[in-house]
């Protein structure tokens, strides 16, 4: 069965440092996601990209945040300057083309801020 | 907040019997999903139901959806050991446009004891 594919599976970076976290989406998919779940906490939607741009974004995706889709397969998340609240583990997620199908989810990447 | 919460919010149970955790939402949805994590790993998508339905199964799952109680409950029949997980439901809003995020609930820890 297709899967959802995410690297690094753990990442640690300075505070202030820039990160790139990286998904490949199952291939016949149109939508993507991500979330974040800090540790203990509920699982907390970031954003939504489709047809190469963003559709909806939460409070927390700020300007330090940013999407890309640089080719056919990956869609990255780029932390431009970390704070030590992003320390969470990051959740990529695809769905097909409508409201009623599931969102498949990665393995996540746990990201440590020091 | 548009997601109520699941209970209980940690369930113990020996293997074998039936284990049933509930969910409640605020507002209209398209959809609830229910996902799985083991400690530390990605969610699994488990079952989806829409909002004109009332009832699914699959394999030892039976979700049940009341759209007036705004409410919807996962039941785990003949639970294993590794059945031991959280267990997550999550909505899709009705709302315009290409929204489809998941708004997640806190989460039901089980365990199934052997």
């Amino acid at each position: 069965e297709p899967e959802v594919t995410q690297t690094p599976s753990h990442q640690v970076t300075q505070m202030g440092q820039e990160v790139i976290l990286r998904c490949v989406p199952i291939s016949n998919h149109l939508y993507f996601y991500w979330y974040r779940q800090i540790l203990g906490q509920k699982v907390e939607f970031l954003v939504s990209f489709y047809n190469n741009e963003i559709s909806e974004k939460s409070e927390i995706f700020d300007d330090q945040f940013s999407v890309e889709r640089p080719d056919g397969s990956n869609f990255t998340l780029k932390i431009r300057s970390t704070k030590l609240e992003d320390s969470a583990m990051y959740f990529c997620a695809s769905s097909g083309k409508d409201r009623n199908q599931p969102q498949h989810f990665g393995d996540g990447t746990r990201l440590s801020i020091l | 907040s548009q997601q109520g919460e699941e209970d209980p919010q940690a369930l113990s149970i020996q293997e074998g019997e039936n284990a049933t955790m509930n969910c409640s939402y605020k507002t209209s949805i398209n959809n609830l999903q229910w996902y799985r994590q083991n400690s530390g790993r990605g969610l699994v998508h488990l079952i989806l139901i829409r909002s004109n339905e009332r009832e699914k199964h699959s394999g030892r799952l039976r979700v049940t959806l009341d759209t007036s109680k705004k409410s919807s409950s996962l039941l785990i029949t003949a639970s294993r050991a590794a059945d031991t997980a959280s267990y997550f439901c999550a909505t899709v809003f009705i709302s315009g446009g290409s929204n489809y995020k998941l708004t997640f609930g806190k989460g039901t820890l089980l365990t199934v004891n052997p």
